[in-house]
């Protein structure tokens, strides 16, 4: 199994609306990040979950908060968004970087998230 | 501090042509180096990736790269274009060693469209 899930696919929600977006994957990978992507850019890094702690948060507005109950799970929980907020929303695991292992990252498809 | 510079936002090919997609990095130490794809609506998938060995690296769907330090560059090759090759591709860069997560710096992207 080489899938990071990803739901759900398609989200609008309200300016006062609470929602989460979840992330599973099931192949050990003990670091789990949130990205934000905006229409022809490159992802950028929100947050970084490694050994289920929150090792990097790139100065996300608090609006947007990471949970990561499990080492398999990770969500994003969503309050009082603005309509810039609208994205994709990618999720990557990776195993530690070992010896020969890269650590490289592998993605979900992704939320896309429309804030009204 | 590290960067990617990926030259050419867009690049047209007629099916069958040689795709050349440039990537350049800056990065004080020699680096990780990543190719990702990005169909439409969906993740990014990993295409290929240097981390130390040879030089040449064969990835999948056909596509190759070869690191060049003397040239700080990491361009991708494949030998002939298929329509399904149309996507988005971003070049990613991270150090070597960067504890129990990977780091990524993306390159800006580049638009691959395969003329028929």
């Amino acid at each position: 199994d080489t899938e990071v899930t990803q739901t759900p696919k398609h989200l609008v929600m309200g300016m006062t609306n609470k929602k989460s977006l979840k992330c599973e994957q099931h192949m050990g990978h003990r670091a789990m990040y949130w990205y934000k992507q905006k229409a022809k850019k490159p992802p950028e890094l929100m947050f970084v979950y490694s050994y289920e702690k929150l090792s990097i948060n790139e100065s996300v507005p608090s609006r947007f908060s990471p949970e990561c109950p499990n080492s398999s799970l990770l969500n994003l929980h969503l309050h009082a968004l603005q309509p810039e907020d609208s994205a994709l929303y990618l999720c990557a695991s990776s195993q530690p970087p070992s010896g020969s292992l890269a650590g490289e990252l592998f993605f979900g498809e992704g939320s896309r998230l429309t804030v009204l | 501090a590290q960067s990617v510079t990926q030259l050419g936002s867009h690049v047209s090919v007629s099916e069958g042509a040689l795709v050349l997609l440039r990537c350049n990095y800056s990065s004080s130490v020699p680096p990780y180096l990543f190719w990702y794809v990005q169909y439409p609506n969906q993740g990014l998938q990993l295409l290929l990736k240097y981390t130390t060995g040879a030089t040449l690296v064969k990835g999948i769907n056909g596509f190759e790269a070869e690191f060049k330090k003397s040239e700080t560059s990491f361009h991708l090759t494949k030998p002939s274009a298929h329509m399904s090759d149309a996507a988005e591709y971003f070049c990613a860069v991270s150090p070597p060693f960067s504890g129990s997560a990977r780091q990524l710096t993306f390159g800006s992207g580049t638009q691959l469209t395969v003329l028929p």
